[in-house]
């Protein structure tokens, strides 16, 4: 079955450290790819897409991803993340419009 | 421009009761999704409709689980009976149809049910 699968339930970082938040997906074809956050008590906001083209994404709030086709990885990085940061994390993929399928999302806790 | 507008944001009901929620797409969008959320995992899409028709509504328990969206506009989910299971968040998003595939879709702040 097609699917997008968000190897890390949890993971904590420094402020000011680095993030790399694993995603992977397991579709036929080349799948279209997003990263979604969600702050407690709101909808999910779009961090960024892919579809075609470059393979290294720019989303906003300093994000980026790389579609990685021979890992089948679709990771969200971040150079140095702040307490806003602090949320959940939701890859998500497909194939056709509107069949996204949502990975069960990493939480992410940032120390002072 | 207004985001995707939905209420209410909290509900608390008995088991069996009937419950309503509703959602106001982003104007244009044609197309909208309602989903579940449940805790600690990612949204389940429930129905799509592009318009005012349903192209999937697969994963619609339809025994107590109905929707409309009768203009093509706004819409409204409802569960009738309810179960203590269905407590979670229903989430509701729109986008507008990309001939390319996979819309981006745009999320409201969703919908927090409580069965007791």
């Amino acid at each position: 079955a097609q699917s997008v699968t968000q190897p890390d339930i949890h993971i904590t970082v420094s402020e000011g450290a680095s993030l790399e938040l694993r995603c992977n997906y397991s579709y036929g074809a080349t799948p279209y790819l997003f990263w979604y956050v969600q702050s407690p008590g709101q909808g999910l906001q779009l961090l960024l897409k892919y579809f075609s083209g470059d393979t290294l994404v720019q989303g906003i709030k300093g994000f980026e991803a790389e579609f990685k086709r021979s890992q089948s990885s679709f990771n969200l990085r971040k150079p140095s993340v702040h307490w806003s940061d602090a949320a959940e994390y939701f890859c998500a993929g497909g194939t056709n419009a509107g069949k996204s399928t949502f990975g069960d999302g990493t939480t992410l806790t940032v120390k002072p | 421009e207004a985001g995707v507008v939905q209420s209410p944001r909290y509900k608390i009901i008995e088991k069996k009761q009937p419950v309503a929620f509703w959602c106001n797409p982003i104007s244009g969008h044609n197309t909208l999704y309602w989903y579940l959320q449940n805790l600690g995992q990612g949204p389940e899409l429930l129905i799509r409709y592009e318009n005012e028709e349903a192209v999937d509504d697969s994963q619609l328990p339809k025994d107590r689980f109905s929707a409309e969206r009768l203009k093509g506009v706004d819409s409204t989910l409802k569960i009738q009976p309810a179960e203590l299971g269905d407590s979670a968040v229903y989430l509701c998003a729109s986008s507008l149809s990309n001939p390319e595939g996979a819309d981006t879709q745009y999320f409201g702040p969703g919908t927090r049910l409580t069965v007791l």
